[in-house]
């Protein structure tokens, strides 16, 4: 089924940028769709978007729209995702996910803490 | 877009017992993209059903999925002490993906 590997802890200040990848490994990475979905502590799962990774596409929940970017890098199966001008409620863990038939399959998840 | 709403927000049970749990959608929902999580604390969701009644690989039959239309049902027969933790319904069929606010299934 594979597996997703995401980058470790990150702290920023506010009004920082953070980007976050995601390593897939034991599938074929331009086969399947990379979303990412966040979780603020204690709450439940929001959906940030969508990247094609054999084109490059994306779509990006309209909450997010002009302060996130969704790229990849195929020649090393890793998706990013990065968020700009940070604010604390951006305070959360970033997990990536693979989207299947059958269910998406979730990376680690990577904690971003934004705090002065 | 679609409005997921999980009932009851917290569930009370002793281990052995039954757990029903329901995800409730503001219209009508592919099942083909409908899916449940479980949520272990400090843990990624993990997949337990997906096409609203297929159980996800190494899913134990104790786990149901059921339902269809806006109606949807997870459903464990026998609670062992690792179920409990917190469950998420998910839409992927239409966009924007939404979830629900979650179960909570704690030990009573």
């Amino acid at each position: 089924q594979g597996q997703l590997v995401q980058s470790g802890a990150e702290v920023k200040k506010p009004g920082a940028s953070v980007k976050v990848s995601c390593k897939g490994s034991g599938y074929t990475f331009t086969g399947y769709y990379i979303h990412w979905v966040r979780q603020a502590p204690g709450q439940g799962l929001e959906w940030m978007g969508w990247i094609n990774p054999n084109n490059g596409a994306t779509d990006y929940a309209q909450k997010f729209r002009g302060r996130v970017t969704m790229t990849r890098d195929t020649s090393i199966s890793t998706a990013y995702m990065e968020l700009r001008s940070l604010i604390s409620d951006d305070t959360a863990i970033y997990f990536c996910a693979r989207e299947a038939s059958s269910g998406w399959f979730w990376g680690q998840g990577a904690l971003v803490t934004v705090s002065s | 877009e679609i409005v997921l709403t999980q009932s009851p927000g917290t569930l009370s049970l002793f281990p052995g017992e039954r757990a029903t749990l329901s995800c409730r959608a503001s219209r009508s929902v592919s099942s083909s993209y409908l899916t449940w999580y479980q949520q272990r604390p400090g843990q990624a969701p993990r997949l337990l059903i997906y096409g609203a009644s297929s159980r996800a690989t190494g899913i134990p039959d104790r786990f149901t999925g059921s339902g269809s239309g806006a109606d949807f049902t997870l459903t464990i027969s026998r609670l062992e002490p690792e179920d409990f933790a917190m469950y998420y319904c998910q839409q992927y069929g239409t966009s924007p993906t939404t979830f629900g606010q979650g179960t909570r299934l704690e030990i009573k």
